[in-house]
């Protein structure tokens, strides 16, 4: 059974840093493209960043371009999204989600976890 | 990037009743959309991919038809579980863009 396990997120002012990590379980993170997506309060959903499985094309939203890094650890089958300078634009739950084959769509998706940028 | 507009925003229905959605993209999407449905407090869940394949486990009550900038979402006949948000999303260039979301809501 595949699962998706987010982590990292909490409160954090505006301009720090916090590392979000997915653990995957039932399938091989090399196996799959993988997207982070997130969802500000009672607001729709937003794409922020994408690995292909290859592990050689990322991919961001313009918003997070040179404030976000997207990486995935094989050993230990995990996702990460690094986020640096964080802005208060940035609270939302943050969802990591396993692309469906040859298709940019997410097919499986973790619990997420919330991010709040706030002073 | 390719904006999506997705209607209507919120729809009333009954249990039994068909019930369509639409989203328009501002560009050409082949067969690029995938369609989703999210309950409150819940992470979204894949009901359809390249415009109409049905995501193995989802109720064949459920359809998506269309291509190029016009796709169309329809429950066949809507069941108590299936009052919730539904968004469309586009797959064919990044970034990748959701439209902004239906609330089927109990008339």
């Amino acid at each position: 059974e595949v699962q998706l396990l987010e982590s990292g997120g909490g409160l954090v002012q505006p301009g720090g840093s916090l590392r979000l990590s997915c653990a995957a379980s039932g399938f091989t993170l090399t196996s799959r493209s993988m997207t982070w997506v997130r969802q500000a309060p009672g607001k729709g959903l937003e794409w922020v960043s994408g690995i292909s499985r290859s592990g050689d094309g990322t991919y961001y939203v313009d918003s997070v371009k040179g404030r976000f890094t997207i990486s995935r650890d094989s050993s230990k089958n995990t996702l990460y999204l690094q986020m640096n300078d964080l802005r208060t634009e940035d609270t939302a739950v943050y969802y990591c989600a396993k692309a469906s084959g040859d298709w940019w769509v997410g097919e499986s998706w973790g619990q997420g976890t919330l991010v709040i940028v706030s002073s | 990037d390719i904006q999506m507009t997705q209607s209507p925003s919120s729809v009333s229905a009954s249990v039994g009743d068909r019930v369509t959605i639409t989203c328009r993209a501002s560009q050409d999407l082949s067969r690029g959309l995938a369609w989703y449905q999210q309950k409150p407090g819940q992470a979204p869940k894949l009901l359809i991919y390249a415009a109409s394949s049905l995501q193995s486990g989802v109720p064949s009550r459920f359809s998506g038809s269309g291509s190029g900038t016009d796709f169309t979402l329809t429950i066949s006949s809507l069941q108590p579980e299936d009052f919730a948000t539904y968004c469309c999303q586009q797959a064919k260039s990044f970034p990748l863009t959701f439209g902004g979301g239906t609330k089927v809501e109990l008339k």
